[in-house]
Parts: structure tokens; sequence; C-alpha cells
């Protein structure tokens, strides 16, 4: 059972559109990440935000903390070729849970020229 | 990169035989998980380890076993592979600043089981 559930599971758009994915659950993190990974390499870390509300931008991603800290999204401004990859969000549960994270399922973005 | 390699990183082997993974970082982190990636699952946690011969399991912890005798060391070891155990393995380290954890990841061993 997945604690994060990310939607969509695929988005293919074309270069310069914008897109959002979605990162949902039911329970509160004491942090969520956001990681990107490209075929035969392992997730790298986007970003890390941790208080309700915050709203993090990195270039043309914007990434945001629910209120609540039980959801997040991820926006991408004018996407261009190079944003292709397995967007992943993963949650801290608690600040003594020895460093593990629950990840989400991934969404699937493909941006073509 | 966080200093974490692993090995192999592509292996093919028969079901029923025994298989190790390591994973080896480089900058005396505590904390090291394994994972193991299947398309619509993300990401599911194997086992992980909080110190030198301290392990726990992760929600996906039946028919593998781990062993951390050196800081700088994770194995992973399938004791009789199975064909559901066919995966991509990714090992990771964690990094805590303040109350943030963040994970660093290998870059995966690709196990195929016939």
């Amino acid at each position: 059972t997945q604690l994060l559930e990310q939607s969509p599971q695929f988005l293919s758009i074309q270069e310069g559109e914008n897109l959002t994915v979605y990162c949902n659950s039911s329970s509160v993190f004491s942090s969520l990440q956001w990681y990107r990974q490209e075929p035969g390499e392992g997730p790298v870390l986007l970003v890390t935000v941790v208080t309700g509300g915050e709203v993090k931008k990195l270039k043309r991603l914007t990434f945001q903390f629910g209120d609540a800290r039980k959801d997040s999204s991820l926006h991408i401004t004018a996407a261009q070729t190079g944003d292709t990859g397995l967007y992943l969000c993963a949650g801290a549960v608690a600040a003594d849970s020895w460093g593990k994270l629950q990840f989400g399922a991934g969404t699937q973005v493909v941006v073509t020229p | 990169d966080a200093g974490i390699t692993q090995s192999p990183r592509h292996k093919v082997t028969e079901t029923g035989t025994p298989v190790t993974l390591r994973c080896h970082q480089t900058e005396n982190h505590r904390y090291m998980y394994w994972y193991r990636q299947d398309p619509g699952h993300g990401l599911r946690l194997i086992h992980y380890s909080y110190g030198v011969k301290d392990t726990d399991k992760g929600e996906v912890s039946d028919g593998y076993s781990v062993s951390r005798s050196k800081t700088e060391d994770f194995l992973l070891t399938l004791e009789s592979a199975t064909s559901s155990q066919t995966s991509v393995y990714f090992c990771a380290i964690s990094v805590q600043r303040g109350y943030t954890d963040t994970q660093y990841f290998g870059p995966g061993t690709r196990l195929t089981v016939l």
C-alpha cells in the first residue's frame, strides 16, 4: 500500500508547455523530498521542503508543500526535453524514523521537441 | 554523488542460487538502505542499517538478508533467488541536516533471475 499517491502516473507534453505533478497522502510528513531519475541511474535529489505552505523554486521548477504537510506539488514552467524523467516524491514520516522515507510510485514525464 | 558505489551493476542468475549485492560508501554515513524498484511500485524499502551490525527490516524484507560489518559496506543477500526478485536494486545513505533527512542513491544493480 502506497502511503504517497502520485498523479498522474504518466505525462507527455511538448516543449514549452507547463506541467504539474501531485503528491498526496493522508499522513503528515516532517519533510518531503522530490527526486528525478533518469534511465539506468539512481534518483537524484531536487529539493527538500520542510515547512507547511513552503514554496521553493529551482530555475523553472516550483515546489510547494501543503499547509498541513500532507501533500506537495511540482510545477514545471516551459518544459524542456531535458526535464524528461521519472519524478518521485518521498516523505519522512517522523523525525526519529532512522531517516526512512516513504516513496510515491513516481510520475513519468516525457517532453517532446 | 555522496560517494556511493554498487556492485555488480548487472547480474543474471538462476532460480535457487544465492546472490550478494554490495553497497560501498566513502563518507562514513551512519544510515544505509536497500530498496528495490519495480514498475508501478516506486522504491520499496527492503532493509536498512543504523550502524555497524545494527540492521532492521523494511516493508519487503522476505527472502532477503543484510549484513554490515563495516561502516562503509552494506551487503544485501538473496539466500535463494526467485524470479519475483528480478528487479533493480538501489542502495542509499541518509544525511541529516537539522530535522531533515535526505537520502542519496547509488547507481543501482539490475538483477535478473531466470
